[in-house]
């Protein structure tokens, strides 16, 4: 079977760093997403990692370590808008479908 | 460039009534998910076609629920008699072939309200 685990909640301060963890267990895994997704909207892509590693991209990094099954993503100069729900999700190879973990929940606070 | 449209964003039905939800995906893009999330929850996958295929239906409940996605028009999600339980927004997602990156692109979600 597929599982993903994932914090419930974090809550942080403003202008701080953050660091949601997702540990992963899949038959035939292809990549761990990133995703975001406010109250009331869409998920929305931040980032993908298909090798070992951190990626990079503005103040949202995203590490992949396949031998320990772990990814993590860091949220750096955390702001208001920031609150929201973070989900880590894997694609498998097969079928290349994309299973969801149930999400961190990020409270920021001012 | 249109994003993933779905129709309707809100639908209410009765219990034993009919539900229809429809995506179309982005432009260009030939793979299309749906996916089932309850308040303060996970997505939970459904089923991932390509045209006229069903690739995966692994997560979709064997009865009353079914997918279609034509080679014209847009995904098609069916649900039968529908039950308080289905209660949900449906959320749909494409991607299109070859791309690598492992993103996907929601629609806004179609939120179903049983009575």
């Amino acid at each position: 079977g597929q599982s993903l685990e994932q914090p419930s909640e974090v809550t942080a301060v403003e202008g701080a760093i953050v660091q949601i963890n997702c540990t992963y267990q899949t038959s035939g895994f292809y990549g761990l997403s990133w995703y975001q997704q406010h109250d009331g909207g869409a998920p929305t892509f931040l980032s993908y990692n298909a090798l070992d590693g951190l990626e990079e991209t503005g103040r949202f990094s995203s590490f992949l370590s396949r031998s320990d099954s772990y990814g993590y993503l860091l949220l750096q100069e955390l702001q208001m808008k920031d609150s929201a729900s973070y989900f880590c999700a894997v694609k498998n190879t097969g079928g290349f479908k994309t299973i969801f973990g149930a999400g961190t929940r990020l409270f920021v606070k001012a | 460039n249109a994003g993933v449209m779905q129709n309707p964003r809100h639908l209410v039905r009765r219990r034993g009534q009919e539900a229809r939800l429809r995506c179309s995906p982005m432009k260009g893009h030939s793979h299309v998910y749906w996916y089932r999330q309850l308040p303060e929850e996970g997505l939970k996958f459904m089923v991932y076609l390509q045209k006229e295929n069903i690739i995966d239906e692994s997560g979709m409940p064997k009865e009353r629920f079914s997918a279609e996605f034509p080679k014209e028009g847009p995904s098609i999600l069916r649900i039968q008699q529908v039950v308080r339980g289905d209660s949900a927004a449906y959320f749909c997602a494409s991607q299109s072939e070859g791309v690598n990156t492992g993103e996907l692109f929601f629609g806004e979600g179609s939120r179903l309200t049983v009575l």
